[in-house]
């Protein structure tokens, strides 16, 4: 079947920088996006890595190891509004999104 | 643009009822998509369609139907409505297909709870 892991919940500091990983055991890959949804809210598109590496937009980077199924989002000089779940998403061989359940991160003062 | 819009933003029904929910999108995108949302689970795909008259079914489209008849309005009908059917709505599009890789656009979103 295909899986997608990702811890259920985070806590960090304010102004600190937080790692989110997520590991995928999909029938192929074309890609992996990340998005954010804050609570009671849409998801909103924050990355999308299709080649191994790191993504860097602003304060927050996404970075893909296709041969280990595993991505991580990191967020650095955390803000309060960053408090919000992430969603790793993975298309897989069908073109088919696959949704993880998402990471709530709780951001603490 | 306002973007993907939804309505009702919330709906209680009884076992056995029905409804519709409602969702638009005013860029003229060709695919479109309903999610439902469980706690502590992760967005499940209901049905997508291409394009205007063309719809296909996703993981669990048990229970549910829709209809593509303008670019714009894709709404989700519930039949019978049951307590599994409890569950936050969205409907989300994007430009071209899921092997575009486009980013997809969620609405607000329906919560909607079965008594």
């Amino acid at each position: 079947g295909q899986n997608i892991d990702q811890p259920t919940e985070m806590t960090a500091t304010e102004g600190a920088i937080v790692q989110i990983n997520c590991t995928y055991q999909t029938s192929g890959f074309n890609g992996l996006f990340w998005y954010q949804q804050h609570a009671g809210e849409a998801p909103t598109f924050l990355s999308y890595n299709v080649l191994d590496g790191l993504e860097e937009k602003g304060r927050f980077s996404s970075f893909l190891s296709r041969s280990k199924g595993y991505s991580y989002l990191l967020l650095k000089e955390l803000q309060m509004k960053d408090s919000a779940s992430y969603l790793c998403a993975v298309l897989d061989s069908n073109y088919q999104l696959i949704w993880g359940a998402g990471t709530k991160l709780i951001i603490k003062p | 643009n306002a973007g993907v819009t939804q309505t009702p933003k919330f709906r209680i029904l009884k076992i056995g009822q029905s409804m519709t929910l409602q969702c638009a999108q005013d860029m003229n995108h060709n695919y479109m998509y309903w999610y439902r949302q469980d706690p502590g689970m992760g967005l499940k795909l209901i049905y997508y369609s291409v394009g205007a008259g063309i719809t296909d079914k996703g993981e669990v489209p048990n229970g549910y139907n829709v209809s593509r008849s303008t670019t714009e309005d894709f709404p989700l009908r519930l039949e019978l409505a049951a307590p599994s059917q409890t569950s936050v709505y969205f409907c989300a599009s994007s430009p071209r297909g899921p092997s575009y890789t486009d980013t997809q656009y969620f609405g607000p979103g329906t919560r909607l709870t079965v008594l």
